[in-house]
């Protein structure tokens, strides 16, 4: 596609619930990550894929947190047992590798545990 | 570690300059990006800068000195649509990883 897409745009769940998000990258780019971005917060990283290689998973918070990405392209990130201090907007973004342009955002998916 | 400061927030007026600064302390270094990020919406890319100096973009430059850890973003001639979050980032020293360290941002409100 034109840009990184994600889906939902918007979640509500209860505390307790597992939630999935999705993020579907730009076509052609091998690289792809996960940022959450809290309130009044810096992006924080979560994971990141290249290519075939095995996933940095160095900034999931808990083990309650896992994503994977299939066939090299959409990636999903699970959240088991929400907590409310899950709630945040996670953005997924990719690149090309060592692209000096940067990453590539989607517009986020908002979650609220309620 | 990583260790990114920038101003919460700023107020300038529409017309005006502003320089927003990004002071970082990380165990490696292979240059920094500033992404613009509208409320609610994705951060955009807007400069990267990876050697010393001063990078022209349009309305908006960036500068970096590597020896003081410090960096800022010049915006020339401010729009009511330049009110947003500016984000600075670095990128780490090692081949491969493109893990970028963000700061929290600095919010930007133009005024008429």
């Amino acid at each position: 596609g034109a840009g990184v897409s994600q889906s939902p745009s918007n979640k509500v769940t209860e505390k307790g619930k597992d939630v999935e998000l999705r993020c579907d990258p730009i076509s052609g780019h091998t690289a792809l990550y996960w940022y959450r971005q809290s309130l009044g917060q810096g992006l924080e990283f979560l994971i990141y894929f290249q290519g075939n290689s095995a996933p940095d998973k160095s900034g999931l918070p808990s083990d309650r947190f896992s994503a994977e990405r299939t066939g090299g392209s959409v990636s999903t990130l699970t959240i088991q047992r929400t907590q409310q201090e899950d709630s945040a907007v996670y953005l997924c973004a990719s690149s090309l590798a060592r692209e000096s342009y940067g990453y590539t955002f989607g517009s986020g998916t908002r979650l609220t545990v309620v | 570690g990583q260790n990114i400061d920038q101003p919460t927030e700023m107020t300038a007026t529409e017309g005006a300059i502003v320089q927003i600064n990004c002071t970082y302390q990380t165990s490696g270094f292979n240059g920094l990006f500033w992404y613009q990020q509208h409320a609610g919406e994705a951060p955009t890319f807007l400069s990267y800068n990876v050697l010393d100096g001063l990078e022209e973009k349009g309305r908006f430059s960036s500068f970096l000195s590597r020896s003081k850890g410090y960096s800022y973003l010049l915006l020339k001639e401010l729009q009511m649509k330049d009110s947003a979050s500016y984000l600075c980032a670095v990128r780490p020293p090692n081949f491969g990883n493109e893990k970028l360290t963000f700061g929290t941002g600095t919010r930007l409100t133009i005024i008429p």
